[in-house]
């Protein structure tokens, strides 16, 4: 069974700090997803990466994909209080069947 | 255009009876997607429908099951309720084919709890 890990689970930051949470996945693929979950509400579409080597940023959060070493990444600019949510990976290799990483809770701290 | 809906939103019922959750997919989507969240399991796949069809099944027992109407519209049943199975049920829909590109959208989920 494919298995997705996410690092870190919690994280703490400062506004305006950088920083990066990493996503593992077990097997190949070359479809991932990223979404945000604010508490008490669902998953929230962020990014779709399709190939080796995407790359697609949207505000102060960049994602990236390298199939080779089975890891995506998703970089926080200058933290804003507003990004204070619950980022999960999301990879699909056989159609419709996501797998999901264990999340990261992330709170931004003013 | 409408996103997934999914009805009820909160629901409390007891160890043993049945529950029956519905999702509507956004119009033109074909295929619904079940996932059960929960603090200590995350996010897990429990079945997918396409064109009234079950593709692809997660790995849980045999309480739970769905179907999908002509319309896409999705059910999802769960017999013989644990406690365990107190979640948030979640369900999406894409509109692509197998092999293809399959963005899922969520639906607000619903809330189980199993007294």
């Amino acid at each position: 069974e494919l298995k997705v890990e996410q690092n870190p689970l919690f994280l703490s930051m400062q506004e305006g700090k950088n920083y990066t949470i990493y996503c593992n996945y077990s097997t190949t693929s070359d479809r991932l997803y990223w979404y945000r979950q604010d508490p008490g509400k669902s998953l929230e579409s962020l990014f779709v990466l399709l190939s080796n080597g995407a790359v697609k940023q949207e505000g102060r959060l960049m994602a990236s994909l390298d199939t080779k070493a089975r890891l995506s990444t998703l970089h926080i600019t200058a933290a804003v209080h507003d990004l204070s949510a619950t980022y999960f990976c999301a990879v699909d290799n056989t159609g419709n069947q996501f797998y999901f990483g264990t999340g990261t809770s992330l709170t931004v701290i003013p | 255009k409408a996103g997934v809906t999914q009805t009820p939103r909160y629901l409390i019922k007891t160890r043993g009876q049945q529950v029956t959750l519905s999702c509507s997919p956004i119009s033109g989507h074909r295929s619904v997607s079940w996932y059960q969240q929960t603090p200590g399991q995350g996010l897990q796949f429990l079945f997918e429908y396409f064109s009234e069809t079950q593709r692809n099944k997660g790995n849980f027992p045999g309480r739970f099951s769905g179907r999908q109407f002509s319309n896409s519209r999705s059910e999802m049943n769960v017999s013989t309720l644990e406690l365990g199975d107190s979640a948030l049920y979640l369900c999406a829909s894409s509109s692509s084919l197998r092999g293809g590109h399959n963005e899922q959208f969520f639906g607000p989920g619903t809330r189980l709890t199993v007294l």
